[in-house]
């Protein structure tokens, strides 16, 4: 079975430093890999998401990721995060699709990140 | 493109009652769509996978008989609580997938749904 691990359930990091958010997975083949952010009481937005190719993935809002096949990981990284970067950070993995059922996203349990000023 | 809403946003219901929450996919088609249960400061977990004109399948120990899904249309997922209990008090977030993008099983999510039984 599919399974994702967040190391760090929180995070502190200061106005303008960089960032990086760990995602291991355990999957039997190669899966879809996505990032999202949820802001408290809301839906989540994608960040990014990888699914073949060029494993360094931008996306929005500055933020990037890396697919490490031999490491199993898929983590997030930023520059320089600003105060409302503050959110819940999912990393989630998905099945290629199969034309049925059980492609639902298996996701980690999440990296709260707060901004020092 | 590819928005998701659900309604209601919020909803406080009486124990023993039923709750319908919708889930909308408002700018493409959605064969299928996804339904998630957050629990306070806890990851998101699949509850079923609504394939229209289909039964839903459900993740093991999820009850059918008490989380109904109803995949009417291309746009429309419904998710009825049934003899609601304060133990079904959660946050309920819907997903679905573009038909026109299924390869990639990008699903794109709603914005969730706190239910609140009392």
């Amino acid at each position: 079975a599919q399974s994702v691990t967040q190391p760090d359930i929180h995070i502190t990091v200061s106005e303008g430093a960089s960032l990086e958010l760990r995602c291991n997975y355990s999957y039997g083949a190669t899966p879809y890999l996505f990032w999202y952010v949820q802001s408290p009481g809301q839906g989540l937005q994608l960040l990014l998401k990888y699914f073949s190719g060029d494993t360094l993935v931008q996306g929005i809002k500055g933020f990037e990721a890396e697919f490490k096949r031999s490491q199993s990981s898929f983590n997030l990284r930023k520059p320089s995060v600003h105060w409302s970067d503050a959110a819940e950070y999912f990393c989630a993995v998905g099945p290629p699709y199969s034309g049925g059922g059980a492609d639902g996203l298996t996701f980690g349990k999440g990296t709260h990140l707060i901004i020092q000023p | 493109g590819a928005v998701v809403s659900q309604h209601p946003s919020r909803v406080i219901c009486k124990s023993g009652t039923s709750v319908k929450i919708e889930c909308r996919s408002l700018d493409f088609q959605a064969t299928t769509m996804f339904w998630y249960r957050q629990f306070p400061k806890k990851s998101l977990m699949l509850m079923a996978t609504s394939n229209e004109g289909s039964k839903a399948t459900y993740e093991q120990g999820v009850e059918k008989d008490k989380f109904l899904i109803n995949h009417a249309s291309l746009t429309l997922s419904t998710l009825t609580v049934t003899s609601a209990h304060p133990e079904d008090s959660s946050f309920y977030i819907c997903s679905a997938r573009d038909s026109g993008r299924a390869s990639y099983n990008e699903q794109f999510f709603g914005p969730g749904t706190r239910l609140t039984v009392l």
